[in-house]
């Protein structure tokens, strides 16, 4: 079974200074491990993906990852927001199931952007 | 290239009405999936297809069906709408399984008074 938990449900910092989202996951296989931003009104749009390959994952728009077996987690980070990067950000897991494909989303962590 | 298009973005319906929410994508995926967005929930599967002519069950179906009879249409109907349902839609599709990423359309925001 696959789970996945935001610690942060808003992360607010001012422009210019790092970003970091946090999310742990828990997965009995191999993961593959998501990011999506959601900016207000819109769909969700892929930031990053992890599928066992390279354990540092970069992204669009400067976002990176990292995965970490031994943490279960996958935080997102940017070294310098900017003010269009606030918006709505999600963790997703998904694993094999049989030849369906039922990926878990986190609850979500917004981000605010001060001038 | 359209991606995955849904309509409508709006609607209001008063409890006990029914409708169809459209979902078309042109990317030939064979999966494709229905999301509701709940303020702190995150996104929770609703139904979701693995081809043409098979659909499942996700997390929350209850008040909803689908069909999948082309590769390109996934619909969503509610049956008879409550105020629970309440939500902004999400469609999304992939072309392949678990380790793909989501294509997502832009959304309708439903009202159920």
């Amino acid at each position: 079974a696959q789970s996945v938990t935001q610690l942060d449900s808003h992360v607010s910092v001012s422009e210019g200074t790092p970003v970091l989202l946090r999310c742990n996951y828990s997965s009995s296989y191999s993961p593959s491990l998501f990011w999506y931003v959601q900016h207000p009104n819109k769909g969700l749009q892929l930031l990053l993906k992890y599928t066992s390959a390279a354990t540092l994952v970069k992204g669009i728009n400067g976002f990176e990852a990292e995965f970490k077996k031994s943490e279960t987690s996958f935080h997102l980070t940017k070294p310098s927001a900017h003010m269009s990067d606030a918006a709505e950000y999600f963790c997703v897991v998904s694993e094999p199931a049989g030849g369906s494909y039922i990926p878990t989303f986190g609850r979500g962590t917004s981000l605010i952007v001060h001038p | 290239n359209a991606g995955v298009t849904q309509t409508p973005k709006f609607q209001v319906l008063k409890t006990g009405q029914s409708m169809t929410l459209q979902c078309a994508q042109d990317m030939n995926h064979e999966y494709m999936s229905w999301y509701r967005q709940d303020p702190g929930m995150g996104l929770r599967l609703i139904h979701y297809s693995v081809g043409a002519g098979i659909t499942d069950q996700g997390e929350v179906p209850n008040g909803y069906n689908v069909s999948r009879s082309t590769t390109e249409d996934f619909p969503l109907r509610l049956l008879s709408a409550a105020p629970s349902q309440t939500s902004v839609y999400f469609c999304a599709s992939t072309p392949a399984g678990w380790n793909s990423p989501l294509h997502f359309g832009n959304g309708t925001r439903l009202t159920v008074t």
